[in-house]
């Protein structure tokens, strides 16, 4: 079983649709919580950071962590095309090695 | 300000042959990790080097091996390249004295392709 396990998707919306993306883990020793944006051909860059449970507000984007179910989400309101793209969501118990999920490929269609 | 940058973009080699990655990290920065991304895959940790040392190390064989020099730049050596080693090989740097976790600042990554 894998540590962090994440659908890959791809997932198709509509623009202006509100996405859901999720996560599940299994070490509970996780603290940090990480969304990580990829556009093709290009390094992964940070979207969102949590420590410990609870949610997060940046612009269009939301960090929802739940630690008793081992389970995080990242919502997206207002979907623009120019969100499409690979997002990967990424923990780590401290200053420890991170570790990412598949990624799950999103396409939000004009 | 430049952020993280790597060498070659792009590099094929055949089974058996050896490579040689390279990464300037982002000013300020200190330490640097490295992941292999297969295709449709996450990014899986190698190694992370930090005050020229290995810290860390992922699940990987002997023949991946690194350096980082005192200006911090690194160095990811593959040897004896199996077909399997074909992916995008990231190189990520941060600040160690981040309280919490490392946070990860990528490069475009170096796309190994080896026949």
């Amino acid at each position: 079983q894998k540590e962090v396990e994440q659908d890959p998707g791809p997932l198709s919306v509509p623009e202006g649709a509100i996405v859901s993306l999720n996560c599940t883990y299994s070490n509970s020793a996780f603290q940090y919580f990480m969304w990580y944006r990829q556009y093709s051909r290009k390094g992964p860059e940070l979207l969102m950071y949590t420590y410990s449970s609870g949610n997060k507000e940046d612009g269009r984007f939301t960090a929802q962590v739940d630690k008793s179910s081992k389970y995080i989400s990242l919502f997206i309101r207002d979907s623009q095309p120019s969100d499409s793209a690979t997002y990967l969501c990424a923990m780590t118990s401290s200053a420890s090695k991170i570790i990412f999920g598949s990624g799950t490929r999103l396409s939000i269609r004009p | 300000d430049a952020g993280v940058t790597q060498s070659p973009t792009h590099l094929i080699k055949t089974r058996g042959q050896q490579v040689t990655l390279r990464c300037s990290p982002k000013s300020g920065h200190d330490t640097v990790s490295w992941y292999q991304q297969a295709l449709g895959q996450g990014p899986q940790f190698i190694f992370q080097y930090y005050e020229e040392e290995e810290r860390q190390r992922g699940n990987f064989p002997d023949r991946f091996s690194g350096h980082q020099f005192p200006n911090y730049s690194s160095e990811l050596n593959v040897n004896a390249l199996l077909l399997g080693d074909s992916a995008l090989y990231l190189c990520a740097s941060s600040l160690v004295e981040y309280s919490g976790a490392n946070v990860l600042t990528f490069g475009a990554g170096s796309r190994l392709t080896v026949l």
